[in-house]
């Protein structure tokens, strides 16, 4: 079963342009991660956010959380071709390593 | 250091065929992760190792599929009676663990199984 959904399930964007990508969840949570994946290096973690933090910020990327909506959005900015990839969120609902992943958006950065 | 590593990297089964899939974690890793990942779809949870101990086995979509991580270590996901539903990408992760604290999970390149 997959807890988060993310929105939208595809995106293309011009190199350079921000990307901004959104997951919803059911259940209540103890965390939120977000991954990418490409072809050409895995499933990679990208930045990890507790239920009582609003925001965190790691190089370009910005990711919020709101739990009384369930929702997180993870910002992209100054888009580069290298950042093409399928982008997961994972929830965790507990405080042990278990991580409960979505079905992704596919993120396409055109030249 | 070296990361994940699982094997085979590729495998064709015949239906009805038994696979063994191989994760090795990075060293010192308490936690394991099994993930089944259909195509276009995310990875989707199996089962979960602190150390030997298998902690929860809630994902594993039949009796068909076992695994086990005797020494703490090496995992290893076993097929029996391979389907054509099992064809997917199967990906190992492996975490520190800390008391309270969720740790970041890092896989392995994942094994690509197809069921003829």
């Amino acid at each position: 079963s997959q807890q988060g959904e993310e929105d939208p399930q595809a995106l293309s964007i011009q190199e350079g342009e921000n990307a901004t990508m959104n997951c919803s969840y059911k259940t209540s949570i103890n965390n939120l991660q977000w991954y990418r994946q490409n072809s050409g290096r895995g499933l990679v973690h990208l930045i990890l956010i507790r239920s009582n933090e609003r925001e965190k910020h790691s190089g370009r990327l910005r990711v919020t959380l709101d739990t009384s909506k369930k929702s997180s959005s993870l910002l992209i900015t100054a888009s580069r071709a290298a950042d093409t990839a399928s982008y997961f969120c994972a929830t965790g609902e507990n405080r042990d390593d278990k991580i409960i992943f979505g079905k992704g958006t596919r993120l396409h950065i055109l030249p | 250091g070296a990361g994940v590593s699982q094997s085979p990297r590729y495998k064709v089964a015949k239906r009805g065929q038994d696979v063994a899939l191989r994760c090795d974690p990075i060293s010192g890793h308490v936690s394991l992760f099994w993930y089944q990942q259909a195509l276009g779809q995310g990875p989707e949870f199996l089962t979960y190792f602190q150390n030997e101990a298998q902690l929860d086995k809630s994902g594993l979509p039949s009796d068909r599929f076992f695994a086990e991580r005797p020494e703490g270590s090496v995992s290893t996901l076993k097929i029996q009676r391979t389907q054509q539903e099992d064809s997917a990408v199967y990906l190992c992760a492996s975490s520190l663990w800390s008391l309270g604290a969720p740790e970041t999970q890092y896989f392995g390149p994942g094994t690509r199984l197809l069921v003829l």
